[in-house]
């Protein structure tokens, strides 16, 4: 069985500030991660995937095989950056198996 | 490009109706359509999996003669909740991957709402 997890419901800090947002997973095979955000009253939308190893509005994320993470961090957040942030993994059967959620929200 | 449409946005129906809601892929054929439910402020669920020509996939606890997916062509795939209740009110989103690709394009969703 394969499972995602989120352990941050909310997530606050300040414009400028560093922030991260925790994923773990649990899957017997080689996975393959993905974060997607959707901000408000907008459509879910791929943020970025392990695979691409690529920097998207200055986020990125690094698959941890070891310690079964796949955090997602930027080290200067915006405003704009405020929005539900999903982590999904993708197996075998190559269907997306999503964790809960953070909710980010960055103040001013 | 690889745009995901849903139609209706958003649906008001009586108890014991029936409602259909489309997705279709506007510039991709997608060979596989997932169909997703979510609760407020939850995350998304995996109700079935859809292949073009083929009986969709159901996950576990979904009932497939209440919630009927039909994906005829390689940019259309309909669910049909069937008798609807006022417990199947939810927000429902599809999304559409092309052939060889791992990569899910989402819907916008559509609400619905049993009265």
């Amino acid at each position: 069985a394969q499972r995602v997890t989120q352990p941050e419901k909310l997530l606050s800090v300040f414009k400028g500030a560093p922030v991260e947002l925790k994923c773990n997973y649990s899957y017997s095979g080689s996975p393959e991660l993905f974060w997607y955000v959707q901000y408000s009253r907008q459509r879910l939308q791929l943020l970025l995937r392990h695979i691409s190893r690529e920097s998207i509005k200055g986020f990125t994320a690094d698959l941890n095989k070891g310690e079964t993470s796949f955090h997602l961090k930027k080290p200067f957040a915006q405003e704009e950056d405020s929005a539900m942030y999903y982590c999904a993994l993708s197996g075998s059967a190559r269907q997306l198996t999503f964790g809960s959620g953070t909710q980010l929200t960055v103040l001013p | 490009g690889a745009v995901v449409s849903q139609h209706p946005s958003r649906v008001i129906c009586k108890s014991g109706t029936s409602v259909k809601i489309e997705c279709r892929s506007l510039d991709f054929q997608a060979t596989t359509m997932f169909w997703y439910r979510q609760f407020p402020k939850q995350s998304l669920m995996l109700m079935a999996t859809s292949n073009e020509g083929s009986k969709a996939t159901y996950e576990q606890g979904v009932e497939k003669d209440k919630f009927l997916i039909n994906h005829a062509s390689l940019t259309l795939s309909t669910l049909t909740v069937t008798s609807a209740h006022p417990e199947d009110s939810s927000f429902y989103i599809c999304s559409a991957r092309g052939q060889g690709r791992n990569e899910q394009f989402f819907g916008p969703g559509t609400r619905l709402t049993v009265l």
